[in-house]
């Protein structure tokens, strides 16, 4: 199994600011992605965040307001740029260390407000 | 894109008896169906999960089963207790990105002693 930290756990962020959330995993990982919770809903797929690379974007989620970087295997941050309230939500960071059809772990989450 | 419909939104069931979840999925592609549970303020935890080559797959109390025809799976929960009230997510894998998943909208469940 693969545990993941995310930090901060919970901002307040004025409207117009940007806020980087991290991700730490403590063994490498096959692949990471950023999903979205407003409270109460479901999880929303951001983004899968590649290795080196650009990530894959999903629909309604664009580079400019969501840069993610992914520099090594185990570490990845979300940016939320030019917040506004939309964006209030919870962020999780989630992982999987084998192939397809393997199980996916989640960080516990970073709880935006924006004011 | 993949869709997944989860119903019923909320259940209240009694101490001891079963709970019943079911999930659709649109994408004849998808090939892996996990079931989360996610306790109020903490991370989604897998409970269960089976593949398409498998109909069925149970874990004690638990037990999930596929209809890839259909498109369709559903989680039992068996001789429920207190501690299983939680809000329960069933997933469906995205045909283009195997490992990402597609979530449900989310089963509130509720166990009354």
């Amino acid at each position: 199994s693969a545990v993941i930290s995310q930090k901060p756990s919970r901002d307040i962020c004025q409207r117009g600011t940007s806020l980087t959330i991290q991700c730490q995993v403590d063994s490498q990982v096959t692949m990471m992605f950023w999903y979205r919770q407003q409270p109460g809903q479901s999880l929303t797929l951001i983004a899968t965040a590649n290795q080196g690379s650009e990530a894959t974007y999903e629909s309604g989620f664009v580079i400019d307001k969501f840069p993610i970087s992914r520099p090594n295997l185990t570490f990845s941050t979300l940016t939320v740029s030019n917040m506004s309230p939309e964006d209030s939500s919870i962020y999780l960071c989630s992982a999987t260390a084998g192939p397809p059809g393997t199980e996916a772990f989640f960080g516990q989450g970073t709880r935006l407000t924006v004011v | 894109g993949e869709n997944v419909e989860q119903h019923p939104s909320t259940l209240s069931v009694q101490e001891g008896d079963s709970a019943v979840i079911k999930c659709t999925y649109s994408d004849s592609a998808s090939n892996y169906f996990p079931w989360y549970k996610q306790e109020l303020g903490k991370r989604p935890q897998l409970i269960i999960d089976i593949r398409s080559n498998v109909g069925e797959k149970k874990d004690q109390r638990i037990a999930v089963t596929l209809n890839k025809t259909a498109k369709h799976f559903s989680l039992h929960i068996t001789e429920t207790q207190p501690e299983d009230s939680a809000v329960y997510f069933c997933a469906a894998s995205l045909p283009n990105s195997g490992y990402a998943l597609n979530f449900g909208k989310g089963t509130s469940l509720l166990v009354t002693p």
